[in-house]
């Protein structure tokens, strides 16, 4: 089992709808959730990030978390073609020295126009 | 967010030269640099992470002796590709981490390398 799975798509939503976006870990004791986007050629940008149970929202993406289940989800609303990309879930838990990172593979979203 | 440099964004070179990647963190001090490698329409794979002033730790299957990382300060790491060939054509991203956990979270903008 992977540390952090996606789903990796393509995911292909019309123009305006809610693209919803899954990821889940298998450590519980994970404490830092993020979600980062790349575009093709270009390296991941970060877009949100949690660490508390619950929603957060940050303009039209709203991040949410589950400790209980072990997902992280990203909900993008009214999505544009230029939301487009794939979207990175990275999670990050303590380990032996401090903490490490551990990012899922990605999933492809297409926004049609 | 914090601010990550890489030199050069891009380089084409001949098969069997070396080619030395830059990735400066500029507003914090990176105790542990990231490196990173994405080929086309793949994850990113980790290839070594390495603590200042410390030798780099290797992922399975990265060879240390060609892929050559340097963290000799905390606001500079070095990845020197040696001997390069075709197949090390792809797209090298850095990720510095400081003493916070929120800091570590941003790449460098990343070094397209391609060996001809």
């Amino acid at each position: 089992q992977k540390e952090v799975e996606q789903n990796s798509g393509p995911l292909s939503v019309p123009e305006g709808a809610i693209a919803s976006l899954n990821c889940t870990y298998s450590d519980r004791g994970s404490q830092s959730f993020f979600w980062y986007r790349q575009y093709s050629g270009k390296s991941p940008e970060l877009i949100m990030f949690i660490y508390s149970n619950g929603d957060k929202e940050d303009g039209r993406f709203t991040a949410q978390l589950n400790k209980a289940s072990q997902y992280v989800s990203l909900l993008i609303r009214d999505s544009q073609p230029s939301d487009s990309a794939t979207y990175l879930c990275a999670v990050v838990s303590s380990n032996t020295g401090g903490f490490k990172t551990i990012f899922g593979a990605g999933t492809r979203l297409f926004v049609k126009a | 967010g914090a601010v990550v440099s890489q030199h050069p964004s891009w380089v084409i070179c001949k098969s069997g030269t070396s080619v030395k990647i830059e990735c400066r963190s500029l507003d914090f001090q990176a105790t542990t640099m990231f490196w990173y490698r994405q080929f086309p329409k793949q994850s990113l794979m980790l290839m070594a992470t390495s603590n200042e002033g410390s030798k780099a730790t290797y992922e399975q299957g990265v060879e240390k002796d060609k892929f050559l990382i340097n963290h000799a300060s905390l606001t500079l790491s070095t990845l020197t590709v040696t001997s390069a060939h075709p197949e090390d054509s792809s797209f090298y991203i850095c990720r510095p981490r400081g003493q916070s956990s929120y800091n570590e979270q941003f790449f460098g903008p990343g070094t397209r390398l391609t060996v001809l």
